[in-house]
Protein backbone atom coordinates (compact mmCIF):
# COMPACT_ATOMS: atom_id res chain seq x y z
CA UNK A 1 0.00 0.00 0.00
CA UNK A 2 1.60 3.26 -0.85
CA UNK A 3 1.97 5.74 1.78
CA UNK A 4 0.45 9.28 0.16
CA UNK A 5 -1.87 8.50 -2.39
CA UNK A 6 -3.23 11.05 -5.12
CA UNK A 7 -5.39 10.79 -8.28
CA UNK A 8 -2.81 11.20 -11.09
CA UNK A 9 -5.23 13.36 -13.16
CA UNK A 10 -5.34 15.04 -15.89
CA UNK A 11 -7.94 17.41 -13.65
CA UNK A 12 -9.79 19.25 -16.38
CA UNK A 13 -11.18 23.16 -15.17
CA UNK A 14 -12.13 25.89 -17.13
CA UNK A 15 -10.37 29.47 -16.48
CA UNK A 16 -11.38 31.17 -13.19
CA UNK A 17 -13.06 27.55 -11.76
CA UNK A 18 -11.87 26.43 -8.59
CA UNK A 19 -9.45 23.26 -8.72
CA UNK A 20 -9.63 20.82 -5.79
CA UNK A 21 -6.72 18.34 -5.53
CA UNK A 22 -6.85 15.68 -2.68
CA UNK A 23 -4.49 13.44 -1.23
CA UNK A 24 -5.07 10.82 1.77
CA UNK A 25 -1.93 8.81 3.65
CA UNK A 26 -1.73 6.08 5.50
CA UNK A 27 0.50 7.30 8.76
CA UNK A 28 -1.95 8.45 11.62
CA UNK A 29 1.37 9.50 12.93
CA UNK A 30 2.12 12.09 10.10
CA UNK A 31 2.67 16.06 11.18
CA UNK A 32 3.76 18.27 8.59
CA UNK A 33 1.89 18.11 4.80
CA UNK A 34 3.05 19.59 1.86
CA UNK A 35 2.44 20.61 -1.21
CA UNK A 36 4.60 21.26 -4.26
CA UNK A 37 4.14 22.44 -7.84
CA UNK A 38 5.82 20.83 -10.88
CA UNK A 39 5.66 22.58 -14.16
CA UNK A 40 6.43 19.70 -16.83
CA UNK A 41 10.49 19.56 -17.34
CA UNK A 42 10.94 21.42 -14.28
CA UNK A 43 12.12 20.67 -10.51
CA UNK A 44 9.26 20.98 -7.58
CA UNK A 45 8.68 23.97 -5.84
CA UNK A 46 7.13 24.42 -2.36
CA UNK A 47 3.77 26.50 -2.57
CA UNK A 48 1.82 25.57 0.97
CA UNK A 49 2.30 23.54 4.30
CA UNK A 50 0.20 23.28 6.90
CA UNK A 51 0.65 21.41 10.04
CA UNK A 52 -2.98 22.10 12.09
CA UNK A 53 -6.34 20.40 11.06
CA UNK A 54 -8.42 22.93 9.53
CA UNK A 55 -7.80 25.72 6.55
CA UNK A 56 -4.35 27.54 5.62
CA UNK A 57 -5.10 30.60 3.02
CA UNK A 58 -2.46 31.90 0.75
CA UNK A 59 -3.63 34.14 -1.73
CA UNK A 60 -5.88 31.82 -4.68
CA UNK A 61 -4.19 28.81 -2.42
CA UNK A 62 -5.92 27.19 0.70
CA UNK A 63 -4.51 23.89 1.74
CA UNK A 64 -7.01 21.80 3.94
CA UNK A 65 -6.46 18.94 6.20
CA UNK A 66 -8.43 16.53 8.44
CA UNK A 67 -6.11 13.95 10.56
CA UNK A 68 -9.01 12.36 11.28
CA UNK A 69 -9.63 11.50 7.80
CA UNK A 70 -5.84 11.30 6.79
CA UNK A 71 -6.84 13.52 4.22
CA UNK A 72 -5.03 16.76 2.85
CA UNK A 73 -5.87 18.79 0.02
CA UNK A 74 -5.30 21.65 -2.41
CA UNK A 75 -8.09 24.26 -3.15
CA UNK A 76 -6.60 26.81 -6.15
CA UNK A 77 -9.51 29.56 -7.28
CA UNK A 78 -9.85 31.44 -10.06
CA UNK A 79 -7.75 28.67 -12.08
CA UNK A 80 -4.78 29.98 -14.52
CA UNK A 81 -3.49 28.60 -17.52
CA UNK A 82 -0.55 29.07 -16.07
CA UNK A 83 -1.45 26.81 -13.19
CA UNK A 84 -1.59 23.81 -15.21
CA UNK A 85 1.17 21.91 -13.53
CA UNK A 86 1.41 18.37 -11.79
CA UNK A 87 0.96 18.90 -7.89
CA UNK A 88 2.73 16.97 -5.35
CA UNK A 89 1.73 15.79 -1.89
CA UNK A 90 4.01 15.14 0.69
CA UNK A 91 4.00 14.25 3.85
CA UNK A 92 6.34 13.60 6.83
CA UNK A 93 6.34 9.39 8.05
CA UNK A 94 9.15 8.15 10.58
CA UNK A 95 11.40 11.56 9.75
CA UNK A 96 11.41 11.03 6.31
CA UNK A 97 9.09 13.39 3.72
CA UNK A 98 6.89 10.55 1.45
CA UNK A 99 5.73 12.59 -1.86
CA UNK A 100 3.00 11.27 -3.37
CA UNK A 101 2.89 10.67 -7.31
CA UNK A 102 1.29 13.93 -8.34
CA UNK A 103 -2.30 14.92 -9.99
CA UNK A 104 -1.70 16.76 -13.44
CA UNK A 105 -3.95 20.13 -13.13
CA UNK A 106 -4.95 21.11 -16.77
CA UNK A 107 -6.24 25.04 -16.63
CA UNK A 108 -8.28 25.50 -20.07
CA UNK A 109 -8.14 29.18 -21.22
CA UNK B 1 21.98 33.39 -4.29
CA UNK B 2 21.87 31.41 -7.46
CA UNK B 3 20.32 28.23 -5.64
CA UNK B 4 20.51 24.96 -5.86
CA UNK B 5 23.39 23.85 -9.00
CA UNK B 6 23.74 20.75 -10.55
CA UNK B 7 25.52 19.19 -13.59
CA UNK B 8 25.42 17.92 -16.12
CA UNK B 9 21.88 18.61 -17.26
CA UNK B 10 21.43 15.76 -19.30
CA UNK B 11 23.90 12.78 -19.22
CA UNK B 12 23.49 10.15 -21.85
CA UNK B 13 25.57 7.21 -21.33
CA UNK B 14 25.92 3.38 -22.02
CA UNK B 15 25.37 0.56 -19.78
CA UNK B 16 28.24 -0.20 -17.41
CA UNK B 17 30.01 2.79 -17.56
CA UNK B 18 30.42 5.26 -14.28
CA UNK B 19 28.77 7.62 -14.05
CA UNK B 20 28.40 10.96 -11.43
CA UNK B 21 26.09 13.73 -10.62
CA UNK B 22 26.98 16.55 -9.20
CA UNK B 23 25.17 19.33 -7.14
CA UNK B 24 26.01 22.24 -4.96
CA UNK B 25 23.41 23.41 -2.27
CA UNK B 26 22.54 26.97 -1.43
CA UNK B 27 24.97 28.49 0.83
CA UNK B 28 24.50 27.85 4.67
CA UNK B 29 22.11 25.42 4.31
CA UNK B 30 22.76 22.04 6.30
CA UNK B 31 21.05 19.56 4.45
CA UNK B 32 21.18 18.02 1.19
CA UNK B 33 18.94 15.66 -0.48
CA UNK B 34 19.25 13.28 -3.98
CA UNK B 35 16.26 12.52 -5.18
CA UNK B 36 15.24 10.24 -8.11
CA UNK B 37 11.92 10.71 -10.49
CA UNK B 38 10.27 8.83 -12.70
CA UNK B 39 6.99 7.74 -14.44
CA UNK B 40 6.53 4.49 -12.49
CA UNK B 41 8.02 5.21 -8.86
CA UNK B 42 7.10 9.09 -8.57
CA UNK B 43 10.03 11.10 -6.62
CA UNK B 44 11.94 9.22 -4.29
CA UNK B 45 13.98 9.69 -1.49
CA UNK B 46 17.85 8.50 -2.10
CA UNK B 47 19.84 9.65 0.51
CA UNK B 48 20.31 12.58 2.00
CA UNK B 49 23.30 14.37 4.34
CA UNK B 50 23.44 16.58 7.15
CA UNK B 51 26.22 18.85 7.87
CA UNK B 52 28.18 16.46 5.40
CA UNK B 53 27.50 13.38 7.15
CA UNK B 54 24.99 11.09 5.51
CA UNK B 55 21.89 10.28 7.56
CA UNK B 56 19.72 8.27 5.26
CA UNK B 57 20.68 6.06 2.82
CA UNK B 58 18.16 3.57 3.06
CA UNK B 59 16.90 4.73 -0.65
CA UNK B 60 19.52 3.62 -2.40
CA UNK B 61 18.40 0.98 -4.33
CA UNK B 62 21.53 -0.61 -4.28
CA UNK B 63 25.58 -1.04 -4.15
CA UNK B 64 25.70 0.32 -7.55
CA UNK B 65 24.86 4.25 -6.23
CA UNK B 66 26.93 5.92 -3.27
CA UNK B 67 26.87 9.31 -2.61
CA UNK B 68 29.50 11.51 -1.18
CA UNK B 69 29.49 14.98 0.35
CA UNK B 70 33.06 16.02 1.17
CA UNK B 71 32.07 19.75 2.05
CA UNK B 72 29.26 22.00 2.58
CA UNK B 73 29.03 23.11 -1.29
CA UNK B 74 29.91 19.91 -2.97
CA UNK B 75 27.68 16.61 -3.30
CA UNK B 76 28.48 13.46 -5.91
CA UNK B 77 25.52 11.03 -6.42
CA UNK B 78 27.56 8.18 -8.81
CA UNK B 79 26.67 5.39 -10.36
CA UNK B 80 29.02 2.19 -11.60
CA UNK B 81 28.08 0.27 -13.34
CA UNK B 82 24.93 1.83 -14.72
CA UNK B 83 22.28 -0.07 -16.33
CA UNK B 84 19.04 1.08 -18.66
CA UNK B 85 16.50 1.09 -15.31
CA UNK B 86 18.87 3.61 -13.90
CA UNK B 87 17.56 6.14 -16.60
CA UNK B 88 15.57 8.72 -14.15
CA UNK B 89 15.44 12.53 -13.84
CA UNK B 90 18.07 12.93 -10.34
CA UNK B 91 17.29 16.29 -8.63
CA UNK B 92 19.49 17.59 -5.45
CA UNK B 93 17.63 19.54 -2.92
CA UNK B 94 18.90 21.64 0.11
CA UNK B 95 17.28 22.92 2.92
CA UNK B 96 18.31 24.58 6.14
CA UNK B 97 16.14 22.50 9.01
CA UNK B 98 15.58 19.02 7.61
CA UNK B 99 13.74 17.42 5.58
CA UNK B 100 10.34 18.80 6.79
CA UNK B 101 11.77 22.21 6.05
CA UNK B 102 11.47 24.12 2.91
CA UNK B 103 13.35 21.95 0.50
CA UNK B 104 14.79 24.15 -2.61
CA UNK B 105 15.21 21.79 -5.47
CA UNK B 106 17.79 22.25 -7.96
CA UNK B 107 16.73 22.03 -12.38
CA UNK B 108 18.14 17.97 -12.05
CA UNK B 109 20.18 15.79 -14.32
CA UNK B 110 18.35 13.94 -17.05
CA UNK B 111 20.23 10.25 -17.01
CA UNK B 112 19.61 8.25 -19.93
CA UNK B 113 21.29 4.88 -19.82
CA UNK B 114 21.59 3.02 -23.61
Amino acid sequence: QKEVEQNSGPLSVPEGAIASLNCTYSDRGSQSFFWYRQYSGKSPELIMFIYSNGDKEDGRFTAQLNKASQYVSLLIRDSQPSDSATYLCAVDSSYKLIFGSGTRLLVRP
Amino acid sequence: DAGVIQSPRHEVTEMGQEVTLRCKPISGHDYLFWYRQTMMRGLELLIYFNNNVPIDDSGMPEDRFSAKMPNASFSTLKIQPSEPRDSAVYFCASSLGGQTDTQYFGPGTRLTVL
